[in-house]
Order: C-alpha cells, then sequence, then structure tokens
C-alpha cells in the first residue's frame, strides 16, 4: 500500500512562471490537506479538500494560489506567477474518516 | 485562536542522555495532541499522539503526557540514540481524534545527537 505521492521531489522556476505540485493520497483516503514549510518554520496549514470540493482554504493566500481535488487524479496546488517568497517545502497529507493523518515526502519548490 | 508553543533549538545532546522537548498549547476544547518527527529531506510522520486528558503517548522510547491543567505535551526519551537526530514538531488538532480538520504546529525543534 503506496503511502501519499507527492511530486516532483524538487521543482525550480523562475519568477514568474507557474509551479504545479501534484499530492496522489493514500488508496481509500478521500481527505488531502495541503501544508506550506518555510525555512526554519513549522508547517501552516493552507487548504483542505475533499474529492470536487474546497472545505477549508482559510490558510491559503488570496491571490495565485489556487487548489483542486478532481474526482479522478491527484490533488493539485498550483501556483501562479511564483516569487521567491514561494520557495519552500509544501506538504501534502491525507486521511478518511476516524483515521489520522499520513504526510507525503513533500515538493521542494525554489523560485530563482 | 489554536496555538502551540514548542522549546526553541537546536538541542545537542550525547548518546544516552536523557531529552526532554517542551510543548504547551492555547486552545479551546479538548484538543488532540501529536508529536511528529522529520528526519532531513523527508515529510513528518507521527510519532505519537494521545487525544484526552491525562493519556500518554508512546512509541520508540519517546513518551508524552497530555496535560490539562497545565496545558503541556512534553516530549521525552530516557536515552537518545545518533539515529534519533530529527527536527521533532509538536501540533493540537481541535476536531476529535485528529482525523480531519486541520492540524497547527509548533516551530520544530532540531536535535543532533552526539556519539
Amino acid at each position: 500500500n503506496a503511502g501519499v505521492m507527492q511530486n516532483p521531489r524538487h521543482l525550480v522556476r523562475r519568477r514568474g512562471q507557474e509551479a504545479r505540485l501534484r499530492c496522489s493520497p493514500m488508496k481509500g483516503h478521500s481527505h488531502v490537506y495541503w501544508y506550506r514549510q518555510l525555512p526554519e518554520e513549522g508547517l501552516k496549514f493552507m487548504v483542505y479538500l475533499q474529492k470536487e470540493n474546497i472545505i477549508d482554504e482559510s490558510g491559503m493566500p488570496k491571490e495565485r494560489f489556487s487548489a483542486e481535488f478532481p474526482k479522478e487524479g491527484p490533488s493539485i496546488l498550483r501556483i501562479q506567477q511564483v516569487v521567491r517568497g514561494d520557495s519552500a517545502a509544501y506538504f501534502c497529507a491525507s486521511s478518511s474518516p476516524g483515521y489520522g493523518y499520513t504526510f507525503g515526502s513533500g515538493t521542494r519548490l525554489t523560485v530563482v | 485562536g489554536n496555538s502551540v508553543t514548542q522549546m526553541e533549538g537546536p538541542v545537542t545532546l550525547s548518546e544516552e542522555a536523557f531529552l526532554t522537548i517542551n510543548c504547551t498549547y492555547t486552545a479551546t476544547g479538548y484538543p488532540s495532541l501529536f508529536w511528529y518527527v522529520q528526519y532531513p529531506g523527508e515529510g513528518l510522520q507521527l510519532l505519537l499522539k494521545a487525544t484526552k486528558a491525562d493519556d500518554k503517548g508512546s512509541n520508540k522510547g519517546f513518551e508524552a503526557t497530555y496535560r490539562k491543567e497545565t496545558t503541556s505535551f512534553h516530549l521525552e526519551k530516557g536515552s537518545v540514540q545518533v539515529s534519533d537526530s530529527a527536527v521533532y514538531f509538536c501540533a493540537l488538532s481541535d476536531r476529535n481524534g485528529g482525523s480531519q480538520g486541520n492540524l497547527i504546529f509548533g516551530k520544530g525543534t532540531k536535535l543532533s545527537v552526539k556519539p
């Protein structure tokens, strides 16, 4: 049973480009969470999704960031027009009712 | 709002030393409490958890007791090993059992264990 799969592991983007981060939850998990970890900081909640629904996006920046979890396929975190301050590790976690989180290994985004 | 405060690192210990990493929280209601560990270049792994007052979570020689009266969840290990070197995060969930809803993390404490 594969864990939470995130790809790519490392992503380099120039300022102004778009970044797409993918997360495939564990088999049977219907809830996906995205967190951002800035250097020397803890993880900050960004968004919580269920299939085809955004449940809580209170941690998402208002502009340039979006997330989806379609009926088929992985969850996508999309960052448009990246800036240097977006450089961070982005972690995805999945869960199902009654069970705790499982985290992926993260995508490390570097904006140059 | 809910928050987690944990002792700042880095913490450097010799092998077989006793470890304590302090964690206190602020929350309304009855949160669940967690310790996660992050090894270099990897994601977070759940180390242990407690879902109600006076519960003790334990795993791999690590322990933490949910103390509601002091709003604390300190992590302890009696004898650390080099392989315990990692960053440790205290976290809370305001949803019962922690299965849904977002987690609120402390800033993390980096532990280095020297042989």
